[in-house]
């Protein structure tokens, strides 16, 4: 139980083009899903929230308008990266929060990660 | 500016020893602490969790948790070379919404 998955694994782009990620949860909904940038030999950077069916809310320093974030169900979100760029290159994870959770000590579930290359 | 803290390491045990992995928190709220193992270029997966002070023990691993201290910790048995990843501590609290603060990492290397 509780497998997150995340497509695509790994993506290459050429500047300026927008890339979405997808990361669902295959056999739990979640309430919340979360995703995280982590560049290399580093430690994971939360960069928004996402709950079911209302906006996101981001952390501090993190681009709204080129992250875009989506979470349509409870099973699905999407994060997009508009005008990409060579700095945007990093390894995107997400995870999830089982729904029945809620006060399940926060558990969060990992997807495997979008390595994301920018040309 | 809440915060979890681990020495990064690297640790380096040989096989068959134990491993030691310490973390320590800054919030006084917080309720749940996870410890999280990621290979290189993967996913972190989840270990163990524990919210209670005390040990809690699932086969070769033990995390220990002394919220007086703030202090949590991570005992791994019979160290083996497919051990050797980086070892994330997380904090958790009720109130945050869901989101675990992550310390920087500390990474096990297992010599054979």
């Amino acid at each position: 139980g509780a497998v997150v998955s995340q497509h695509p694994s790994w993506v290459i782009c050429k500047s300026g083009t927008s890339v979405k990620i997808e990361c669902r949860s295959l056999d739990f909904q979640a309430t919340t899903m979360f995703w995280y940038r982590q560049f290399p030999k580093q430690s994971l950077m939360l960069m928004a929230t996402s709950n079911e069916g209302s906006k996101a809310t981001y952390e501090q320093g993190v681009e709204k308008d080129k992250f875009l974030i989506n979470h349509a169900s409870l099973t699905l979100s999407t994060l997009t990266v508009t005008s990409a760029h060579p700095e945007d290159s990093s390894f995107y994870i997400c995870s999830a929060r089982d729904r029945r959770g809620a006060y399940s000590y926060n558990e969060q579930f990992f997807g495997p990660g979008t390595r994301l290359t920018v040309l | 500016q809440k915060e979890v803290e681990q020495n990064s390491g690297p640790l380096s045990v040989p096989e068959g020893a134990i491993a030691s992995l310490n973390c320590t928190y800054s919030d006084r709220g917080s309720q749940s602490f996870f410890w999280y193992r990621q290979y290189s270029g993967k996913s972190p997966e989840l270990i163990m969790f524990i919210y209670s002070n005390g040990d809690k023990e699932d086969g070769r691993f033990t995390a220990q948790l002394n919220k007086a201290s703030q202090y949590v910790s991570l005992l791994i048995r019979d160290s083996q070379p497919s051990d050797s990843a980086t070892y994330l501590c997380a904090s958790g609290a009720n109130n945050q919404g869901g989101k675990l603060i992550f310390g920087q990492g500390t990474e096990l290397s297992v010599k054979p």
